[in-house]
């Protein structure tokens, strides 16, 4: 699986979109864009995940550039509720368990 | 639909002693997962299930055993706790391996060994 290089901290303010970058240059074709958060001591939740065109769903956005080798995951209208770490990966395709690979993610702080 | 359980929330060891982690899902999902994270850091595999009598090693196996004898469970087994393995632990399954395939997690199991 690819692995991914996200900020280690960010911060937005509270009604704005906050923006989380995500590198993942060495992505290969059959490899998907997944993005998890985990709120405070909770179990990982899934956020949304894409292959090569913008996905929108009722939480998030995800943009993936057309080389595929970087993501956006917007969040339109960020709460205090967003305060999280978002974990950007990448997961090979069908195998007999496509495992995630977390890495340290991107603790997003949302300000009042 | 409950998704996703664990038991207990919380536990502390004394060195040496051994304890099963509980996990049931609800969602008829072939696919179980056991996850642990340290402070700070991301998720590790410990060990994962593809179906009920099947289990394979993750990353991070050695301390651990798992066992699937029925698709609803999968219990992690720790047999002599060791300090290294204080840790928040997750379980997580899926319906597919597929990598368009979402995994739900658990809320955990924070277990200190002293």
């Amino acid at each position: 699986d690819a692995k991914t290089t996200q900020p280690p901290s960010m911060d937005c303010a509270e009604g704005r979109a906050a923006n989380l970058p995500c590198n993942h240059s060495t992505i290969s074709g059959n490899e998907y864009v997944y993005w998890y958060r985990q709120i405070h001591s909770q179990g990982p939740q899934y956020i949304i995940h894409g292959l090569k065109n913008n996905e929108t769903n009722e939480m998030a956005s995800l943009i993936i550039t057309e080389d595929r080798k970087s993501s956006t995951l917007i969040l339109p209208h960020a709460t205090l509720r967003d305060t999280a770490v978002y974990y950007c990966i990448v997961r090979a395709g069908y195998s007999s368990a496509s495992k995630i690979i977390f890495g340290s993610g991107t603790r997003l702080s949302i300000r009042p | 639909n409950a998704g996703v359980t664990q038991t207990p929330k919380f536990r502390i060891l004394k060195i040496g002693q051994s304890m099963t982690l509980q996990c049931t899902q609800d969602m008829n999902h072939n696919y179980m997962y056991w996850y642990r994270q340290d402070p700070g850091m991301g998720l590790k595999l410990i060990y994962y299930s593809v179906g009920a009598g099947i289990t394979d090693k993750g990353e991070v196996p050695n301390g651990y055993n798992v066992s699937r004898s029925t698709t609803e469970d999968f219990p992690l087994r720790l047999e002599l706790a060791a300090p290294s393995q204080t840790s928040v632990y997750f379980c997580a399954s899926s319906d597919s391996g597929a990598s368009t395939d979402t995994q739900y997690f658990g809320p955990g199991t924070r277990l200190t060994v002293l």
